[in-house]
């Protein structure tokens, strides 16, 4: 199997406080791992890339400083926001990838952020 | 660069009817992987299907069935005998095999209606 773990499955949260959200490949080993964001009735965009051990590669226009992204182990990657704003409402998707190069990614059932 | 595009934003069939998702893709690679995922309610993303541009057999899954047409650049995927189950947005994506670290570009979605 391929099975790809988020928690929490959904956050409200204050304006101004930071949300961390993880994702954890259960039963294989990601080498890469992706973080995704998708708006209502809109497909998914690729926030950033992460790689076990190395920073981060984010896509052009997502700011690094508010979305940090932390790729601890081959099997955990966190996605955190800082001072979250209401327009960072939004749900959040993570993959994995189990191999290297070009392969299927799967994905997690996703978080709901709501900041009010 | 890469581009998929799903035409169709929105399909309602009604059950045990056959239906269609339409996709067609724009990229200079030569080599690339095509996916489809399937988005239900819930939000997980569940992998589908992963084609090769080496390989255009057709396949088929059950009730699910691919066309891959190098030729047109195109992905279409059919479901016959439609089930309410069915219901959810349909995604189409692909991924240059070429070159290391490569992202998957998604459509924009189908969703997919099946009344009862």
């Amino acid at each position: 199997g391929a099975v790809v773990s988020q928690h929490p499955s959904w956050v409200i949260c204050k304006s101004g406080t930071s949300v961390k959200i993880e994702c954890r490949s259960l039963d294989f080993q990601a080498t890469t791992m992706f973080w995704y964001r998708q708006f209502p009735k809109q497909s998914l965009m690729l926030m950033a890339t992460s790689n076990e051990g190395s920073k981060a590669t984010y896509e052009q226009g997502v700011e690094k400083d508010k979305f940090l992204i932390n790729h601890a182990s081959l099997t955990l990657s966190t996605l955190t926001v800082t001072s979250a704003h209401p327009e960072d409402s939004s749900f959040y998707i993570c993959s994995a990838r189990k191999g290297v190069g070009t392969d299927t990614q799967y994905f997690g059932p996703g978080t709901r952020l709501t900041v009010l | 660069a890469q581009k998929v595009t799903q035409a169709q934003t929105e399909i309602s069939v009604v059950e045990k009817e056959d239906v269609t998702l339409d996709c067609v893709y724009e990229t200079r690679d030569t080599t690339y992987y095509l996916f489809w995922y399937k988005q239900p309610p819930s939000g997980e993303l569940v992998f589908l299907i992963r084609r090769n541009s080496f390989d255009e057999q057709n396949e088929i899954s059950g009730r699910y069935s691919w066309n891959f047409q190098k030729s047109t650049s195109s992905f279409n995927f059919t479901i016959t005998a439609s089930q309410v189950v069915d219901s959810a947005v349909y995604f189409c994506a692909l991924t240059p095999l070429s070159g290391g670290y490569q992202k998957v570009t998604f459509g924009t979605g189908t969703k997919l209606q099946v009344i009862p």
